[in-house]
Order: structure tokens, then C-alpha cells, then sequence
């Protein structure tokens, strides 16, 4: 059975103090991991997807990379609007992409 | 815009009710689906559709039903099969069966009275 294990499930930090989620995946045959952002009382919202181990991506304040068995989510000196629900999910072989596997979720709370 | 609409925000169901989320999109995708989000955990497939008058059940499909009569609608139904409704419902969207980029809706928090 995939399994998709995100941690820790809580991070607060203060603004401009840098650090990591992580994202750890069981999976056979993966296609693509995604990662998501989710503020209180909304949809989640597209952030990346890696594809193979030693990808890197990045967007303003974050960056995600991938192994054969994680993903991490890089937050370089965040401030009090990046904080929220960042979720990873794994699409495996030819599934659809609905059909990916979620983490429970990792919240980040930044402090001024 | 382009998007997902999602109604009602909040919904209340009393016992022996059935109720209907509302989900609509004009990205003009073919892939549509419903998801349900309990606190502090993941995303749960319920039913998701790739065409129209098609659709499968996700992995928590019992109690709920749905209907793809048009691309641009998926309406979910909680009915009083669902014992324990009470969840944040999510609908998504994606280009094709194989894209991998989920478009999300604003999401329906339901509440049992």
C-alpha cells in the first residue's frame, strides 16, 4: 500500500528563520510528487511537482527537492504570509492524478 | 476567471437528510473530482470522473453519490447513508487523465445539526 508520511505535523517559526518540511513516500513505480499550499478555509493551491530523484524546483521563498524516498520543502527566510498547510502528494504509475496519495499535512506558522 | 466554484460555503444536514454539494468549473477540463478533508488530515478520494455521464468510486465512496451530466458540473450527494458527514468537501479539477496539476474549489465545510 503507498504510503505518504509528512512531518512534523506543526513548525512555528520566527520571520527570516529558515527550515524544512519533509515528505517521505512508500510508494512502487512513482510518476510524480506534488506539493500544495493550504490557508484555513480554502482549496489547496499548486506548488510543484518533481519527477525524478536529484530534481529541483523553486518559487520565491521555496524550494522542493526529491530523493528516492523524500521530498523536502525548503522555506528560506519566511515571513507571517507564507504560513499555512503545505500537503505532499504522490501519483503513482499510470494513475490519474486525482487518485494521488495525500500526506496529512505539515502546518507552518511564522511569527513577525 | 477561470476556476472552480464550490456551494454552497457552509451547509447543515439533519438526520435522515440528503443534501447536494455543488461544484462547477469553465477551465473546460475533462477530469473532475470530490475529495474529503477531515482535521488535521489528508485529502480522501469519495468519486471522480475523467468524461462526461462517467464516473468511478474513490477509496470512501459509501454514502455519497454523484452525477457528470455536463463538463462543467459534478454535483456530490451526502445522503443519510453517510453516518458521519461531517467534513471540509473539496472539488478539484485536472486538464486530462494524466495531467498531474489539480485546479481546487474553495471547498464546503458540512455540519450535522
Amino acid at each position: 500500500e503507498d504510503q505518504v508520511t509528512q512531518s512534523p505535523e506543526a513548525l512555528r517559526l520566527q520571520e527570516g528563520e529558515s527550515s524544512s518540511l519533509n515528505c517521505s513516500y512508500t510508494v512502487s513505480g512513482l510518476r510524480g510528487l506534488f506539493w500544495y499550499r493550504q490557508d484555513p478555509g480554502k482549496g489547496p493551491e499548486f506548488l510543484f511537482t518533481l519527477y525524478s530523484a536529484g530534481e529541483e524546483k523553486e518559487k520565491e521563498r521555496l524550494k522542493a527537492t526529491l530523493t528516492k524516498k523524500e521530498s523536502f520543502l525548503h522555506i528560506t527566510a519566511p515571513k507571517p504570509e507564507d504560513s499555512a498547510t503545505y500537503l505532499c502528494a504522490v501519483q503513482v504509475g499510470n494513475t490519474n492524478a486525482g487518485k494521488s496519495t495525500f500526506g496529512d499535512g505539515t502546518t507552518l506558522t511564522v511569527k513577525p | 476567471d477561470g476556476g472552480i466554484t464550490q456551494s454552497p460555503k457552509y451547509l447543515f444536514r439533519k438526520e435522515g437528510q440528503n443534501v447536494t454539494l455543488s461544484c462547477e468549473q469553465n477551465l473546460n477540463h475533462d477530469a473532475m473530482y470530490w475529495y474529503r478533508q477531515d482535521p488535521g488530515q489528508g485529502l480522501r478520494l469519495i468519486y471522480y470522473s475523467q468524461i462526461v455521464n462517467d464516473f468511478q468510486k474513490g477509496d470512501i465512496a459509501e454514502g455519497y453519490s454523484v452525477s457528470r451530466e455536463k463538463k462543467e458540473s459534478f454535483p456530490l450527494t451526502v445522503t443519510s447513508a453517510q453516518k458521519n458527514p461531517t467534513a471540509f468537501y473539496l472539488c478539484a479539477s485536472s486538464r486530462d487523465r494524466g495531467s498531474e496539476k489539480l485546479f481546487f474549489g474553495s471547498g464546503t465545510q458540512l455540519s450535522v445539526l
